[in-house]
């Protein structure tokens, strides 16, 4: 079975801009949610989404929004980029939502801003 | 306020030796705690996932523990091996109807021969 795939892997953009980034789970995963990771603040929880709803938000403002398709795929959205957004993001899915479900990461998508 | 402390921040230890890393929270009310192993580079994976009524569970070298009463959680690896050198983050969820996610910042283990 394919992991989770990211893309794109490595992105460089200006203050300013908008950026979408794409996450395809595991084959049957419904689950998805994003992360944020610097080297400052660690792993950070952005959102989740299951069938296509968002179930749980992370402390970011409203310039960081996301979505999941009926094929369970999710897209994230940055818009007004500012310099602290320079990150590594995260996608993980899993089965469902219960509380012991493993998720499994993606590689993760490296966002530079200039 | 919701918040998972770490440490050490980083730890040295020989190939072979056995380590415990520690997880302390203050994360209420508790729904679980989860524990992912980070090379660098790539994205984490998952170890053990605990919750309220367990207090202990292995995954291989990896046995992960953890006391609700005292909100501590530790990490011990058995037998450290090369490729056990990795960031170790330790994850608290509440419970509740919006969960929220807290992450500490990891502890970074160097297993060197």
């Amino acid at each position: 079975k394919a992991g989770v795939t990211q893309t794109p892997r490595y992105l460089i953009k200006t203050r300013g801009q908008q950026v979408t980034l794409s996450c395809s789970p595991i084959s049957g995963h419904r689950s998805v949610s994003w992360y944020q990771q610097t080297p400052g603040q660690g792993l950070q929880f952005l959102f989740e989404y299951f069938s296509e709803t968002q179930r749980n938000k992370g402390n970011f403002p409203g310039r960081f929004s996301g979505r999941q398709f009926s094929n369970s795929r999710s897209e994230m959205n940055v818009s007004t980029l500012e310099l602290g957004d320079s990150a590594l993001y995260l996608c993980a899915s899993s089965l469902g939502v219960g509380v012991q479900e493993t998720q499994y990461f993606g590689p993760g998508t490296r966002l530079l801003v200039l | 306020k919701n918040q998972v402390e770490q440490s050490p921040q980083s730890l040295i230890i020989l190939e072979g030796k056995n380590c415990t890393l520690q997880c302390n929270y203050t994360v209420s009310p508790f729904s679980n705690l989860r524990w992912y192993k980070q090379d660098t580079g790539r994205g984490p994976v998952s170890l053990t996932i605990m919750t309220f009524s367990e207090n202990t569970k292995s995954n291989g070298r990896y046995t992960a523990t953890l006391d609700a009463d005292t909100k501590q959680s530790s990490l011990h690896i058995t037998a450290s091996q090369l490729s056990d050198s990795a960031s170790y983050i330790c994850v608290v969820t509440n419970s509740g109807g919006y969960q929220k996610v807290t992450f500490g910042i990891g502890t970074k283990l160097q297993v060197i021969p």
